[in-house]
Order: structure tokens, then sequence, then C-alpha cells
């Protein structure tokens, strides 16, 4: 079955810059028909959608007004992966973070985040 | 920053029924999108419960289900189980197409 596995630091201090990896196993980056996503949830913020990256005969991104600037999701195809950079990391930024599939497949799931990474905690402190 | 309005928590005895209400706007359930439930226990990966506002993903019980009217959508669980004590969150979008989700409701069973 599909899996995605996250990696990345716990503990990143304030200005500098968050990278997380999503590995994916039992499907590809490549896929036409899925889009792969960062999510985050913190106490303050709930549920935070960030940004995806998806194939569709050429790649795609699109990321959440509030993060644009300072955001970048790219895929890793010869390792079947993608990642999250988040760069001027505040406090503010502390969450735990999701990587996650939204499948719009004929026989998905019109685009709900079907799979989910277990999460990384990450703080953002000096 | 949550943008749907859902209410805290819930809660009801074993096999009771209990509903959860997800209320959004014209610019993200009342313009048509899709809603999504999702359930979640703190620490996990959170889990597809209902998607296109009323289909379950194979394996989830049908003591799920979940609707969707105007700008609001609803999750009822029936026959309330032990297990079912979770958080739940709906996921909609809005017109610039940026996934939202709501508030979250922890699910007591009694």
């Amino acid at each position: 079955q599909v899996q995605l596995q996250q990696s990345g630091p716990g503990l990143v201090k304030p200005s500098q810059t968050l990278s997380l990896t999503c590995a994916i196993s039992g499907d590809s980056v490549s896929n036409n028909s899925a889009a792969w996503n960062w999510i985050r949830q913190s106490p303050s913020r709930g549920f935070q959608w960030l940004g995806k990256t998806f194939y569709r005969s050429k790649w795609y991104n699109d990321y959440e007004v509030s993060v644009k600037s300072r955001i970048g999701i790219n895929p890793d195809i010869s390792k079947n992966q993608f990642s999250l950079q988040l760069n001027s990391l505040t406090p503010e930024d502390t969450a735990v973070y999701y990587c996650a599939r939204a499948d719009y497949g004929t026989a998905g799931y019109r685009g709900a985040y079907d799979i989910w990474g277990r999460g990384t905690m990450v703080t953002v402190s000096s | 920053q949550s943008v749907l309005t859902q209410p805290p928590s819930v809660s009801g005895a074993p096999g009771q029924r209990v509903t959860i209400s997800c209320t959004g706007s014209s610019s993200n359930i009342g313009a048509g999108y899709d809603v999504h439930w999702y359930q979640h226990l703190p620490g996990t990966a959170p889990k597809l419960l209902i998607y296109g506002n009323n289909n379950r993903p194979s394996g989830v019980p049908d003591r799920f289900s979940g609707s969707k009217s105007g700008t609001s959508a609803s999750l009822a669980i029936t026959g309330l189980q032990a297990e079912d004590e979770a958080d739940y969150y709906c996921q909609s979008y809005d017109s610039s197409l940026s996934a939202v989700f709501g508030t979250g409701t922890k699910v007591t069973v009694l």
C-alpha cells in the first residue's frame, strides 16, 4: 500500500530554513492524478495547508498565500520523494508538519488527503 | 486561522448517535467545493473518513456518514463506540483553491 515516510530536524533556530523530506513508497511522485502536499498543525492555527507539487505533463506548484514568499516544495524523481523548504522561520512556525497525498484519479478520492505521513514536530527556538 | 467552524466538543453514550457540524461560507463550502472529513488521534496521522461530502473509503464503517447543504456540512456517527473517541476535522477549499480546514471537534464517548 502507499506510505509516506517523513524525515527532517525537530529543532530549528529563528531566521533559519526548515527542510523536510517525504519519501513515497507504493506510488510515484510523477503520478499525473495525484498531488503531493505539506500541511501543518499548531494549537494557535489548527490545520493549515502550505502547498503542493504535482505533475500534469509538466511540474506545477501551488502555495498558500501567507507563506508564498518563503516556501518551496520540490519533487525528486530519482528518489521518488518531495521536499519542503520554509525559510525565515519564526516561533509562529512551530507546528507538527505532515506530508499528504491528494488523489484526483477516477477511482480516487476527489482530492481528499487519503495518505498522510506520521508528522514531524518542528520547534523554532534559539 | 481555521476557516471552517466546528463545535469544540460533542459527547454521547455508547450506541448513541452524534453529529458534528462544519460551517463555512459562500467562498468555500457554499461555492460548491467538496467537503472531506478526517479522524485524528493526537500523535498519529489523520485518517480520511469521508470524501466528496458523503462517500466512505474502503474500510470505514457505515456508522460514519456525511452530508452537505448550502454553506455547511455534517458528519454523523451512529452506534457510537469507544474506539470513535478522537478529534474530527472537516476540510474544503476556498476560491483560490487553497485547502481550508475546520476548527476540530473532540468526540467523547461517555
